[in-house]
């Protein structure tokens, strides 16, 4: 089986431009969690999508949104980029039923953005 | 989630055994005990997880104690490639809660 694919793997953008970043999870899997890594917050949740909605948020503000396709393929956005948004955007698929949770996530090698 | 207390950094030498200490304290008895790792510029990968028995896999064995506000990740013979931030979580399991609380971890250096 292949495993969760991100794309791109880098990306430098400039400071007011918006990113969308991509992943694709395990196939069968239907859940996709987002989560950010920085030197001084450390890995941090952003979102997760199943089914295509929204179930759980983090503490981010609302430049940063995402979506999931019928496909469960999921795409975050991140809008006026700023420059504390340089980090490692990490996403992890795995495979839960619709009230349940899952016993073990499956990250993707993320997406290394900087801003400047 | 109940918060989890890692020591820092820690050195093993290759073939032993490495003991990962956690506390959590605090934990709920509906909370289990996750153990994810993070080899440099990778993804965090699954290890283990338990509720309040111990458990082993393929990787490594999980000791939790009968309190609960403690656990160990014993990895038994450590080799270089086991270099990498372990990372001790505990979460709600069930009702739809896909969201993993990372700490800041413990930085396991494997010792040749």
């Amino acid at each position: 089986k292949a495993g969760v694919t991100q794309t791109p793997r880098y990306l430098i953008k400039t400071r007011g431009q918006q990113v969308t970043l991509s992943c694709s999870p395990i196939s069968g899997h239907r859940s996709v969690s987002w989560y950010q890594q920085t030197p001084g917050q450390g890995l941090q949740f952003l979102f997760e999508y199943f089914s295509e909605t929204q179930r759980n948020k983090g503490n981010f503000p609302g430049r940063f949104s995402g979506r999931q396709f019928s496909n469960s393929r999921s795409e975050m956005n991140v809008s006026t980029l700023e420059l504390g948004d340089s980090a490692l955007y990490l996403c992890a698929s795995s495979y839960r039923t619709s009230g349940g949770s899952s016993n073990e996530q499956f990250f993707g090698p993320g997406t290394r953005l900087t801003v400047l | 989630d109940a918060k989890t207390t890692q020591p820092t950094s820690m050195d093993c030498a290759e073939g032993r055994a490495a003991n990962l200490p956690c506390n959590h304290s605090t934990i709920s008895g509906n909370e289990y005990v996750y153990w994810y790792r993070q080899i440099h510029s990778q993804g965090p990968q699954y290890i283990i997880h338990g509720l309040k028995n111990n458990e082993t896999n393929e990787m490594a064995s999980l000791i939790i104690t009968e309190d609960r506000k403690s656990s160990t990740l014993i990895l038994p013979h450590a080799t270089l490639r086991d270099t990498a931030v372990y990372y001790c979580i505990v979460r709600v399991a069930g009702f739809g809660n896909e969201k993993l609380t990372f700490g800041t971890g413990t930085r396991l250096t494997i010792i040749p």
